[in-house]
């Protein structure tokens, strides 16, 4: 099994610019988070999604934040415009939504460096 | 709203035992985790325990939960240079529902 696969590892840009990130989950996985890693806030959950459909956004920072999940093998994040507060690690992650224990699987990260 | 804490940092002798502590506040947690994270890596699922459980034992691992004080804790014996690592506490309510975790406890451990 690849595990949950994450692009880009690293993302630099400038202020300003839009920033895609891209998920794809285990197969069969039915539950998909977009964590925010940081020094100063730790780990955030920002959305996550049960079978392709938002549950909870109430994570994502503001409106230049969005999520979307098209299908079950891929979840992108995107900032528009971004800003260097934005700069931090994130992670995604999947469940198996109807396993015993709620394990996460989390991907290696993506980690973004707005100038 | 669900909170998580933990003490930011443990510095161990290699062999000696470790122990990190965590506190939690939703009484609806029924599932009470520990990830670990090695540099530059993802977090992976270390041990977890159910809400109705008290204790459990996992080779070099022991999990305690008083669920009164919602209390979690996390033994690690004869802790390795490889234990050197971020140790997240986590809870949830259902298995498929949003994980919270707490901030992370830094374990360094001296050769």
């Amino acid at each position: 099994d690849a595990g949950v696969i994450q692009s880009p590892r690293h993302e630099v840009t400038e202020m300003g610019q839009e920033v895609t990130l891209r998920c794809k989950p285990i197969s069969g996985h039915n539950s998909l988070f977009w964590y925010r890693q940081t020094m100063m806030r730790g780990l955030e959950l920002l959305i996550y999604f049960n079978n392709n459909v938002p549950i909870d956004d109430s994570g994502m920072p503001e409106d230049r934040f969005s999520a979307k999940m098209p299908n079950a093998s891929f979840s992108t994040l995107k900032i528009q415009p971004s800003e260097p507060r934005d700069s931090a690690v994130y992670f995604c992650a999947s469940s198996l939504g109807n396993s015993n224990t709620g394990e996460l699987f989390f991907g290696e990260g993506s980690r973004l460096t707005v100038l | 709203g669900e909170d998580v804490e933990q003490s930011l940092f443990l510095s161990v002798r290699e062999g000696d035992s470790s122990v990190i502590n965590c506190t939690y506040t939703d009484s609806s947690s029924t599932y009470l985790y520990w990830y670990k994270q090695e540099p530059g890596a993802g977090l992976q699922l270390l041990t977890y325990i159910f809400s109705n459980m008290d204790m459990k034992q996992d080779q070099r691992l022991t999990v305690l939960l008083n669920k009164k004080d919602k209390h979690l804790s996390l033994r690690i014996a004869d802790t390795q240079t490889g234990d050197s690592a971020i140790y997240f506490c986590a809870e949830g309510e259902t298995s498929y529902d949003k994980v919270i975790f707490g901030p992370g406890t830094s374990l360094s451990v001296i050769p």
